[in-house]
């Protein structure tokens, strides 16, 4: 089993649709958890961190299941500036650092 | 932004050549990181620095030599590498709490490695 699992997709939603990725991760010890995204051929930028209690930013809603190990990010009113590859990404429970990343999660917006 | 820089930008390289890619972090952070994006995978994670400190190698070839002389400069020694190394190369920084995982990570541009 991979350690965080996304559906790559491509997610090809309209302009002004609502879309939500979901992703889950094995290690039930780990700490902290975040969104990324990554633009085609640029590196990946922190979109936010996952907390249990969920939260949102502007357009964007993180929830996080501790028990079902299970994270989802929400993007309402989707724009065509939000195409990219979303990334879910989970902290070790090591003291190291050290990142897990999915291997990502496509979206296209289109007209 | 240039918080996190990387030379160079792309790099071709033959099998018995010997390079060094470059990370340099303007952001006043303790901790860095090499990751490996290859197509159609996750970026994997081959070196973590703490304050100049080798804290991770997740069982990387020895193809691979880490340096970090200082908290801003990290590099990345490259001889005898195979074509399957061809990749993405990113660096990153974060502060370096070490509290598993919590510390953002802003990443260079990365070098795009091309092993012919």
């Amino acid at each position: 089993r991979k350690e965080v699992e996304q559906d790559p997709g491509p997610f090809n939603v309209p302009e002004g649709a609502t879309v939500a990725f979901n992703c889950t991760y094995s290690n039930s010890a780990s700490q902290s958890f975040f969104w990324y995204r990554q633009d085609c051929r640029k590196e990946p930028k922190l979109l936010m961190s996952v907390y249990s209690s969920g939260n949102e930013d502007g357009r964007f809603t993180a929830q996080l299941n501790r028990a079902s190990q299970y994270i989802s990010l929400l993007i309402r009113d989707s724009k065509l500036s939000d195409s990219a590859t979303y990334l879910c990404v989970v902290g070790s429970s090591s003291n190291t650092g050290k990142l897990i990343f999915g291997q990502g999660t496509t979206l296209q917006v289109k007209p | 932004e240039t918080g996190v820089t990387q030379t160079p930008r792309h790099l071709v390289m033959g099998m018995t050549n010997k390079k060094s890619l470059k990370c340099e972090q303007h952001l006043g952070h303790n901790a860095m990181y090499w990751y490996k994006q290859s197509a159609k995978k996750p970026l994997e994670l081959m070196f973590v620095y703490n304050f100049k400190e080798q804290t991770e190698n997740n069982s990387v070839p020895s193809r691979f030599s880490p340096e970090c002389p200082n908290s801003s400069h990290l590099f990345l020694h490259l001889h005898t590498l195979q074509p399957e190394d061809s990749a993405l190369y990113l660096c990153a920084s974060s502060q370096g709490r070490g509290v598993g995982g919590t510390d953002t990570q802003y990443f260079g541009p990365g070098t795009r490695l091309t092993v012919l």
